[in-house]
């Protein structure tokens, strides 16, 4: 595929519940972002992958928040104990390198709602 | 705390008219400012990509300018088409950092 893929597109869970959101980068970018949207918010950042190198996860809002990267290649998004404030659209980006030039290219997004 | 800041929130114009979309930003230490645009439901696509040395870039009827010194950046969208109504972010790259910090955007209109 030529763009960032998401899965699943949409997801409705029950308050409590753990989820996992999944993205696939452009094929040969090193870097990868997880952001979240929520209604009538601007993009907040979660958490920045690099290469092997040991993410950022400055942006994460609590330890229920949890993300991974395998071989460099899909992440995975994980968020335990949902709450109704984890409500949003979560958005992956990847750029070619981590150096400060390269645009972000996203996904469509997974839009999250906890009942 | 670098934030970022997009006037106006909401936009309506008739079709073919020619308009402005401002983002401004508090710290002029920045790598970059990229604009996007958002369709609803949809995520963003990659309009116009500004490195901090540049002043200004085109893509057909888009033209972003960036200065760097006030903290401000424009696009200039020529001959707006009712296909341009869409919500249009700007985001910043702070150095030191590789976070972007995006505005809250613009939602544009426009009327056939």
């Amino acid at each position: 595929g030529a763009g960032v893929s998401q899965s699943p597109s949409n997801k409705v869970t029950e308050k409590g519940k753990d989820v996992e959101l999944r993205c696939d980068p452009i094929s040969g970018h090193t870097a990868l972002y997880w952001y979240r949207q929520s209604l009538g918010q601007g993009l907040e950042f979660l958490i920045y992958f690099q290469g092997n190198s040991a993410p950022d996860k400055s942006g994460l809002p609590s330890d229920r928040f949890s993300a991974e990267r395998t071989g460099g290649s899909v992440s995975t998004l994980t968020i335990q104990r949902t709450q109704q404030e984890d409500s949003a659209v979560y958005l992956c980006a990847s750029s070619q390198s981590g150096i400060h030039y390269n645009e972000q290219f996203f996904g469509p997004g997974t839009r999250l709602t906890v009942l | 705390k670098q934030e970022v800041t997009q006037i106006p929130a909401a936009l309506s114009v008739p079709e073919g008219e020619n308009l402005v979309l401002n983002c401004s930003f508090t710290d002029s230490a920045i790598y970059n400012l990229q604009w996007f645009r958002q369709d609803p439901g949809k995520g963003l696509t990659s309009l116009l990509l500004i490195q901090s040395s540049q002043r200004e870039q085109t893509s057909g009827r888009l033209n972003a300018s960036l200065d760097k010194s006030s903290g401000r950046s424009t696009l200039y969208i020529a001959a707006s088409q009712p296909g341009d109504s869409a919500t249009y972010l700007c985001a910043v790259k702070a150095s030191g950092t590789y976070k972007y910090i995006f505005g809250t955007g613009t939602r544009l209109k426009v009327l056939a």
